[in-house]
């Protein structure tokens, strides 16, 4: 299965853009890529996905390498309410569909 | 309309024995996923259903089991609990069963394993 990497723990400034990096240098041309976000507590809510080209949505924006072996979440304005466990996922077809959590990245807001 | 819903919210249970989990979809969606989350090995997958049929499935002993129901709700069985079963386990639903449909997940089901 493919994997993702990403850096165990970001800190940020209230307002400021954060990227948050994934690295998945194995993914197979059919894998999307998706972002997920856990909040203390709760469980995991969608943020983007996408394939190979770069993603907006009212969320958040996703920067895709032209080869695909890594990408970008990027929080615009970053604010309290988006400290979390912030997660790059592969969504693989595998015969039937199966979803590839990596550790996660711990972001870190400060006001 | 309801998010998805997971019933227990927490369980004690000693080593030995079984255990089953609930889980009801979002309205009208009709494929449910598994996770197990723990502080150790994160989020992994379990398996996920999609109109009652298993689509597939993660690396968990057999003592994993699950179904999904005519009406999307789903069930996951632990079989002989083990220490290391103690852990989190999200349910999520999505319309469809495929590579770009966004994941709803529930609060989960706290076990805690003596």
């Amino acid at each position: 299965d493919a994997k993702t990497t990403q850096p165990n723990s970001m800190e940020s400034n209230e307002e400021e853009p954060v990227h948050l990096p994934c690295n998945h240098s194995t993914i197979s041309g059919t894998d999307y890529i998706h972002w997920y976000r856990q909040l203390p507590s709760q469980g995991p809510e969608y943020v983007i996905h996408g394939l190979t080209s770069n993603v907006n949505n009212r969320m958040a924006s996703l920067a895709i390498a032209e080869d695909r072996k890594s990408s970008t979440l990027i929080l615009h304005r970053a604010t309290l309410r988006d400290a979390a466990v912030y997660y790059c996922i592969l969504r693989a077809d595998t015969g039937g569909f199966k979803t590839i959590f990596g550790a996660g990245t711990r972001l870190f807001v400060k006001a | 309309k309801a998010g998805v819903t997971q019933t227990p919210r927490y369980l004690i249970k000693t080593r030995g024995q079984q255990v089953t989990l609930s889980c009801s979809p979002i309205s009208g969606h009709r494929s449910v996923s598994w996770y197990q989350q723990t502080p150790g090995q994160g989020l992994q997958f379990l398996f996920e259903y999609f109109s009652e049929t298993q689509r597939n499935k993660g690396n968990f002993p057999g003592r994993f089991s699950g179904r999904q129901f005519s009406n999307s709700r789903s069930e996951m069985n632990v079989s002989t609990l083990e220490l290391g079963d103690s852990a989190l386990y999200l349910c999520a639903s999505s319309l469809l069963s495929g590579l770009t449909d966004t994941q709803y997940f529930g609060p989960g089901t706290r076990l805690t394993v003596l």
